[in-house]
């Protein structure tokens, strides 16, 4: 079973920013947060991935609680193009193997 | 990080027909690739890791002899579905992992089989 827990499907509107939660309470020390997503028929896309401290890059920004019981994958400008599934995943690095929840399907509206 | 190149990217085949599957890590060396399942609305799912040089690892109820791993190079590995049959059809997608960059995994585009 995954370990983390996503809402199913979240909107937005295009422009604004998407804030997608995920909770994932039995994180151990060591292991990271990833986020992918996959658009429609396509393979997923690595977005972002953090340990203890909030990270960005040009894609997202990911907010890790204190505790890091939970996180946010922020994307602050919605455009229709990320309309995709979300998947948050915990895992010790890249080269372990990856458990895929369900994910949340992000919609963009104009 | 690296880049995947995975062919054919939609495949229509008859049932009983065997079909290969092609994934290319284009800049990176991949010692490991994965070979990954997903049914419509789900998931992806592990189907095996692709080791150089030697046997694939298969997950629990993936048949080794229907679905067939060669990894026969730093730089390419093939999934063959081995006399298919509808209930294969599926997206099939593959991946490697960019060891040392700790970018997590990079996957192919993915291939629709579709077994008719």
């Amino acid at each position: 079973d995954a370990k983390t827990t996503q809402p199913p499907s979240m909107d937005c509107a295009e422009g604004r920013a998407a804030n997608l939660p995920c909770n994932h309470s039995t994180i151990s020390g060591n292991e990271y947060v990833y986020w992918y997503r996959q658009i429609h028929s396509q393979g997923p896309q690595y977005i972002i991935h953090g340990l203890k401290n909030n990270e960005t890059n040009e894609m997202a920004s990911l907010i890790i609680t204190e505790d890091r019981k939970s996180s946010t994958l922020i994307l602050p400008h919605a455009t229709l193009r990320d309309t995709a599934v979300y998947y948050c995943i915990v895992s010790k690095n890249s080269n372990y193997q990856l458990i895929w929840g369900a994910g949340t399907k992000l919609i963009i509206k104009p | 990080g690296a880049v995947v190149s995975q062919h054919p990217s939609w495949v229509i085949c008859k049932s009983g027909t065997s079909v290969k599957i092609e994934c290319r890590s284009l800049d990176f060396q991949a010692t490991t690739m994965f070979w990954y399942r997903q049914f419509p609305k789900q998931s992806l799912m592990l189907m095996a890791t692709s080791n150089e040089g030697s046997k694939a690892t298969y997950e629990q109820g993936v048949e080794k002899d229907k679905f067939l791993i060669n990894h026969a190079s730093l730089t390419l590995s093939t999934l063959t579905v081995t006399s298919a049959h509808p209930e294969d059809s599926s997206f099939y997608i593959c991946s490697v992992t960019n060891q040392g960059e700790n970018y997590g995994y990079t996957f192919g585009s993915g291939t629709r089989l579709t077994v008719v």
